[in-house]
């Protein structure tokens, strides 16, 4: 499977301010994705990273607040924007190949960000 | 709409018993059910998943997982847990062809006790 690695692995951020993770894959993959973990919760899906193209964003969640950028086959990044406590959450990007039969998706170890 | 129900928050064995953790699903269409593991302060780690084929998969670490039609279960099985299994188990599942997300359960903290 792909070696997936997440820039900064932690942070503590003040409130108002923003923050922008980055998502480096060892391999060329067809989709990635962003998911967030709250404290305790189960993971949501934030959005998946297209490249060239907007990010699809699901329910709940809006390019203002959450921008991703994907420029190529290996690279993504997500930025939390304006954060507040409630963006306090683990931020953790998958991928998953379609061009090979694996129809799995592949987490990165997560981005642990405490807002104060 | 798909949904995944893990019904126990907490799952505790001691060791070298047999250890289940619990998983149901709801989709439209076929399911692709999964099972990760995440260790504290560590991303998910892929166990193993069902796709097709024989309704008994086995994946890292010993672990198995029956898919069960009828009963649109799931359930993650290991016939000797370890202390070193002691994790936050989350069963997932997606909607194939319908869509490629997925959609996770709440999970289950799994503690084996020495």
């Amino acid at each position: 499977s792909a070696v997936i690695s997440q820039k900064p692995s932690r942070d503590i951020c003040q409130r108002g301010t923003s923050l922008t993770i980055q998502c480096q894959v060892d391999s060329q993959v067809t989709m990635m994705f962003w998911y967030r973990q709250q404290p305790g919760q189960s993971l949501t899906l934030i959005a998946t990273a297209n490249q060239g193209s907007e990010a699809t964003y699901e329910s709940g969640f809006v390019i203002d607040k959450f921008p991703i950028s994907r420029p190529n086959l290996t690279f993504s990044t997500l930025t939390v924007s304006n954060m507040s406590p409630e963006d306090s959450s683990i931020y953790l990007c998958s991928v998953e190949d379609l061009d090979s039969p694996k129809e799995t998706q592949y987490f990165g170890p997560g981005t642990r960000l405490l807002v104060l | 709409a798909q949904s995944v129900a893990q019904p126990e928050d907490q799952v505790n064995v001691a060791e070298g018993n047999p250890l289940t953790v619990k998983c149901t699903y709801s989709v439209s269409g076929n399911p692709y059910l999964f099972w990760y593991v995440q260790y504290p302060n560590r991303g998910l780690q892929f166990l193993l998943k069902y796709i097709t084929g024989d309704n008994l998969v086995k994946g890292s670490y010993g672990f198995e997982a029956e898919f069960n039609k009828s009963q649109t279960s799931f359930h993650l099985k290991k016939p000797s847990a370890l202390v070193s299994d002691s994790a936050l188990y989350f069963c997932a599942v997606r909607d194939h062809p319908n869509d490629y997300k997925l959609s996770f359960g709440a999970g289950t903290t799994v503690t084996v006790r020495a």
